[in-house]
């Protein structure tokens, strides 16, 4: 099982709507998570810190459930511009490796 | 101004040849990576230097010699290149060890082995 999992995709939505995805890791030591975005042919880009309690960040929200391992992310009236690479990052207690999954693609319809 | 910058953009060459990618940031950061992303955009570390220290060395070919001259620095030296060495390979660095620190990537070096 890899350590960290996405939905490959990709998730074809229309603009304006809300696009929710979600990304399991398998170490419960885990310590720290993040959401990157990464559009074609460039570098990974952080989007959002995701904290025990969930935070928000204009029309992007980020949840961790501890007890299920994954954390979310939720897109609401998603923009052409939203779409790329989502990808989500882990990193285990007593470690400072960042652990990225392969990335869910994420394109958002005219 | 570029925070974290890589030369070259692309790099492409043959199979046996010797080359280096070089990394720089001016972020006054003290930690530098590098990490390949193969062709199924999968983004794996492969080394870690903190104040010129090797922190993380995961599994990589001794073929590939990373070296930081200062903490600005990082630069990757791979010796007989591979067809599976052909991937993107970012350079990135963040303020420190941390777990909460981010990392900010460079722009990526395309390398494509013939």
């Amino acid at each position: 099982r890899k350590e960290v999992e996405q939905d490959p995709g990709p998730f074809n939505v229309p603009e304006g709507a809300t696009v929710a995805f979600n990304c399991t890791y398998s170490n419960s030591a885990s310590q720290s998570f993040f959401w990157y975005r990464q559009d074609c042919r460039k570098e990974p880009k952080l989007l959002m810190s995701v904290y025990s309690s969930g935070n928000e960040d204009g029309r992007f929200t980020a949840q961790l459930n501890r007890a299920s391992q994954y954390i979310s992310l939720l897109i609401r009236d998603s923009k052409l511009s939203d779409s790329a690479t989502y990808l989500c990052v882990v990193i285990t207690s007593g470690t400072y490796k960042y652990i990225f999954g392969t990335g869910t693609r994420l394109k958002v319809l005219a | 101004d570029t925070a974290v910058s890589q030369t070259p953009k692309y790099l492409v060459t043959q199979m046996g040849n010797d080359k280096s990618i070089k990394c720089e940031q001016n972020l006054g950061h003290d930690t530098m990576y590098w990490y390949k992303q193969d062709s199924k955009k999968f983004l794996k570390i492969m080394f870690s230097y903190n104040n010129k220290e090797l922190i993380i060395n995961e599994t990589v070919p001794n073929r590939f010699s990373p070296k930081s001259p200062d903490k600005a620095h990082l630069n990757l030296h791979i010796n007989s290149l591979e067809l599976g060495d052909s991937a993107v390979y970012f350079c990135a660095s963040s303020q420190g060890l941390a777990r909460q620190e981010t990392q900010y990537f460079g722009p990526g070096t395309r390398l494509l082995v013939l």
